[in-house]
C-alpha cells in the first residue's frame, strides 16, 4: 500500500532556532500534501495544503512566515518551523494524496517537536 | 463550511458489547464522509468511507440524512478496537481538494 514517511520522528530544539521536517511519499506521486498539527489528547488540525510546484495554502490563523512549506517534487514536502518557541511544541503530521488514485490521504507517522 | 461533531470524547464498553461512535454533520448538499482510526502509537489510517459502503474490521457506518448522522457501529467489540476514532467530511464533496477537517475524536476503550 501507499506509504508516507516523515523525518525526523522526534526533534528537540532550542527556542529561537529553526527546524525542518520532511514528508515523503515512498511509492507514489503526490501532487498534494497536507500538514496537520496535533496537540496532546486533541484532534488533528489542518495547517496548510502543499501543492507541488506552487505556493502552499494556509488555514486561517496559521502564520505562513512561521511555518514555511516547500513542495519541490512529487514525493517530498518540507515544513520548516522558523524561530521556534515552546508553544510550537506539538506533534506534526503530514499526509499525501496519490495523484493517480481515488481521493484518499495517506498519513505519515508524525514528528514530535519539543522546543526548550 | 463542512463540519462534523463527535459528541463523545470517551466511550468505554466491555468486550463483546455493541459499539456506536456518534458523528453528526451540519452542512447541506450530498455529504460524503470518512471514519479514520488511530491505534496507539500508530499513524492515522482510513477505516471506511461512506461512498464505498464497506464493512471494515466489522465496522459499518450508514448515512442518515434525516438525523444528519454517520455513526460508526460494530455489533461485538474486540479489545483490539481500542483506539481514537475521527469522523471527517470528504473535502471533495464540497467541490474542493482541501485537507481533512476532523471531528474532535472519540477515544474508544474496550474493557476485557
Amino acid at each position: 500500500g501507499a506509504v508516507v514517511s516523515q523525518h525526523p520522528s522526534w526533534v528537540i530544539c532550542k527556542s529561537g532556532t529553526s527546524v525542518k521536517i520532511e514528508c515523503r511519499s515512498l511509492d507514489f506521486q503526490a501532487t498534494t500534501m497536507f500538514w496537520y498539527r496535533q496537540f496532546p489528547k486533541q484532534s488533528l488540525m489542518l495547517m496548510a495544503t502543499s501543492n507541488e510546484g506552487s505556493k502552499a495554502t494556509y488555514e486561517q490563523g496559521v502564520e505562513k512566515d512561521k511555518f514555511l512549506i516547500n513542495h519541490a517534487s512529487l514525493t517530498l514536502s518540507t515544513l520548516t518551523v522558523t524561530s521556534a518557541h515552546p508553544e510550537d511544541s506539538s506533534f506534526y503530521i503530514c499526509s499525501a494524496r496519490d495523484a493517480g488514485g481515488p481521493y484518499e490521504q495517506y498519513f505519515g507517522p508524525g514528528t514530535r517537536l519539543t522546543v526548550t | 463550511a463542512q463540519r462534523v461533531t463527535q459528541p463523545e470524547k470517551l466511550l468505554s464498553v466491555f468486550k463483546g458489547a455493541p459499539v456506536e461512535l456518534k458523528c453528526n454533520y451540519s452542512y447541506s448538499g450530498s455529504p460524503e464522509l470518512f471514519w479514520y482510526v488511530q491505534y496507539s502509537r500508530q499513524r492515522l489510517q482510513l477505516l471506511l468511507r461512506h461512498i464505498s459502503r464497506e464493512s471494515i474490521k466489522g465496522f459499518t457506518a450508514d448515512l442518515n440524512k434525516g438525523e444528519t448522522s454517520f455513526h460508526l457501529k460494530k455489533p461485538f467489540a474486540q479489545e483490539e478496537d481500542s483506539a481514537m476514532y475521527y469522523c471527517a467530511p470528504d473535502p471533495e464533496s464540497g467541490g474542493g481538494a482541501d485537507g481533512l477537517t476532523f471531528g474532535k475524536g472519540t477515544h474508544l476503550i474496550i474493557q476485557p
